[in-house]
C-alpha cells in the first residue's frame, strides 16, 4: 500500500534561519508527491509537486522540495523562515494503485511549523 | 476564477440525524474529492467523483455517500450521525486530463460538529 510518513510532529526554527520538513514514501511505482500547507480554519494550499524530472522542485512562498529516490525522501525546504510560514505542513502522495490517475491523495500525518521571532 | 467553495462553513447537528455538504469546484474542473480531517486520524479520503461517477471511495461505512451533478458540483450526505463524525470536511477539484499528476485545490472546509 502506498504511504507517506512525516517523522516529526512539530518543528521549530528561528526566523531567518533554513527550515527542513521531512517526509519519507513507500510505493510501488513512480511516486507523484504533493506539499500542502493549512493555516488555521482554513483548508489546504498547495505548495509544490514532483512528477518527474529535476529532483529540485521550486514552488510558491519561496519554499522547494528535494525529492531522492535512492532514500525515498521528499523533504521541504526554505532557506530563510519567516514568523508567517508557521502552519500545518501535509506530504502526501498520489494513490496509483488499482485505477492509476485517481484524484485520491493519501497524506502524512502532518507536521506543525513553528518560526520564532 | 474563483476558488472551490464549500457550503455551509459551520454545522452543529445531534447524533442520529444526517447531514448534506456542498461542494462547488472551480469552473472547469471535473473532479472533486472529498477527505475528512480530524486530530486523530489526520486527512482520510472518503471519496472521489468525475464526471458524476464514483471513480474511488475510502474506507468509510456506508453511511457516508456523495454525488456529482452534470455542472460537477458535489454533495456528501451522511446519515444517523455519530459523535465520530466531528470533523472538518475538505472537498478538492482537480482539473482531470489522462496522464500526469495535477494538484488538488482545496475549499475552506466545513466543520461538522456532531453532539
Amino acid at each position: 500500500a502506498q504511504s507517506v510518513a512525516q517523522p516529526e510532529d512539530q518543528v521549530n526554527v528561528a526566523e531567518g534561519n533554513p527550515l527542513t520538513v521531512k517526509c519519507t514514501y513507500s510505493v510501488s511505482g513512480n511516486p507523484y508527491l504533493f506539499w500542502y500547507v493549512q493555516y488555521p480554519n482554513r483548508g489546504l494550499q498547495f505548495l509544490l509537486k514532483y512528477i518527474t524530472g529535476d529532483n529540485l522542485v521550486k514552488g510558491s512562498y519561496g519554499f522547494e522540495a528535494e525529492f531522492n529516490k535512492s532514500q525515498t525522501s521528499f523533504h521541504l525546504k526554505k532557506p530563510s523562515a519567516l514568523v508567517s510560514d508557521s502552519a500545518l505542513y501535509f506530504c502526501a502522495v498520489r494513490d496509483d494503485e488499482g485505477s492509476g490517475n485517481t484524484g485520491k491523495l493519501i497524506f502524512g500525518q502532518g507536521t506543525t511549523l513553528q518560526v520564532k521571532p | 476564477k474563483a476558488g472551490v467553495t464549500q457550503t455551509p462553513r459551520y454545522l452543529i447537528k445531534t447524533r442520529g440525524q444526517q447531514v448534506t455538504l456542498s461542494c462547488s469546484p472551480i469552473s472547469g474542473h471535473r473532479s472533486v474529492s472529498w477527505y475528512q480531517q480530524t486530530p486523530g486520524q489526520g486527512l482520510q479520503f472518503l471519496f472521489e467523483y468525475f464526471s458524476e461517477t464514483q471513480r474511488n471511495k475510502g474506507n468509510f461505512p456506508g453511511r457516508f455517500s456523495g454525488r456529482q451533478f452534470s455542472n460537477s458540483r458535489s454533495e456528501m450526505n451522511v446519515s444517523t450521525l455519530e459523535l465520530g463524525d466531528s470533523a472538518l470536511y475538505l472537498c478538492a477539484s482537480t482539473q482531470k486530463t489522462s496522464g500526469g499528476a495535477h494538484e488538488q485545490f482545496f475549499g475552506p472546509g466545513t466543520r461538522l460538529t456532531v453532539l
